[in-house]
């Protein structure tokens, strides 16, 4: 049972372009989501969050977007470098009133090109 | 400052060995998380620990694998009797409070059972 879909593998965009990366989501209890950047052989790093009543989170060049009518969240990134090149990971977290459990999507491996 | 350490970063065991995966985390961290990424999946909730506590193992495999966090020295994830289908990508995670928009993750402990 996934409750964390992230239904493209890959996506290959040019520099300086938008990057929009897509989770979908089954379990309405989530308080939160985050996205998670990983580089081979390195552990997931933070990028961005967003609670559960929002509908939107700007970072620098990261904006995550929340729609709960469509459980369905997206991170953005403009403009595109190839240092972002990685896969991002969605998660979500705060379901049940286990407020440190996360529940990962299988990820989407982004790559940039100069 | 250093992050979450983990070692041995790569693991190789023959099946039916024991496997001992260290997570020292973050200084001032008191609260661990282990995920499993196998291949080609996202990362797993296993455990969730606290100094000699165990506060949530759900995500556990219900045989031959343990957790613990002991007062002093790193957490420990321990795996008896390993099989191949235990070949994967082991994550700790820490955290200063409890929750998982603060966990900080370490590099991970590829397992490969041969």
């Amino acid at each position: 049972d996934q409750q964390v879909k992230q239904n493209s593998p890959s996506l290959s965009v040019q520099e300086g372009r938008i990057s929009i990366l897509n989770c979908d989501y089954t379990n309405s209890m989530f308080d939160y989501f985050l996205w998670y950047k990983k580089y081979p052989a390195e552990g997931p790093t933070f990028l961005i969050s967003i609670s559960s009543i929002k509908d939107k989170n700007e970072d620098g060049r990261f904006t995550v977007f929340l729609n709960k009518s469509a459980k369905h969240l997206s991170l953005h990134i403009v403009p595109s470098q190839p240092g972002d090149s990685a896969v991002y990971f969605c998660a979500g977290g705060g379901s049940g009133g286990s407020n440190y459990k996360l529940t990962f999507g299988k990820g989407t491996l982004l790559t940039v090109n100069p | 400052n250093a992050g979450v350490m983990q070692n041995p970063r790569h693991l190789v065991r023959r099946r039916g060995q024991e496997a001992r995966l260290r997570c020292s985390p973050m200084k001032g961290h008191s609260h661990v998380y282990w995920y499993r990424q196998l291949p080609e999946e996202g990362l797993k909730f296993m455990v969730y620990l606290q100094k000699e506590n165990i506060i949530d193992e759900s995500g556990m495999p219900k045989e031959r694998f343990s957790a613990e966090f002991p007062k002093e020295g790193p957490s420990i994830l321990r795996i008896q009797q390993v099989v191949r289908g235990d070949s994967a990508a082991y994550f700790c995670a820490s955290s200063p409070v409890v929750g998982g928009t603060e966990a900080f993750f370490g590099q991970g402990t590829r397992l490969t059972v041969v």
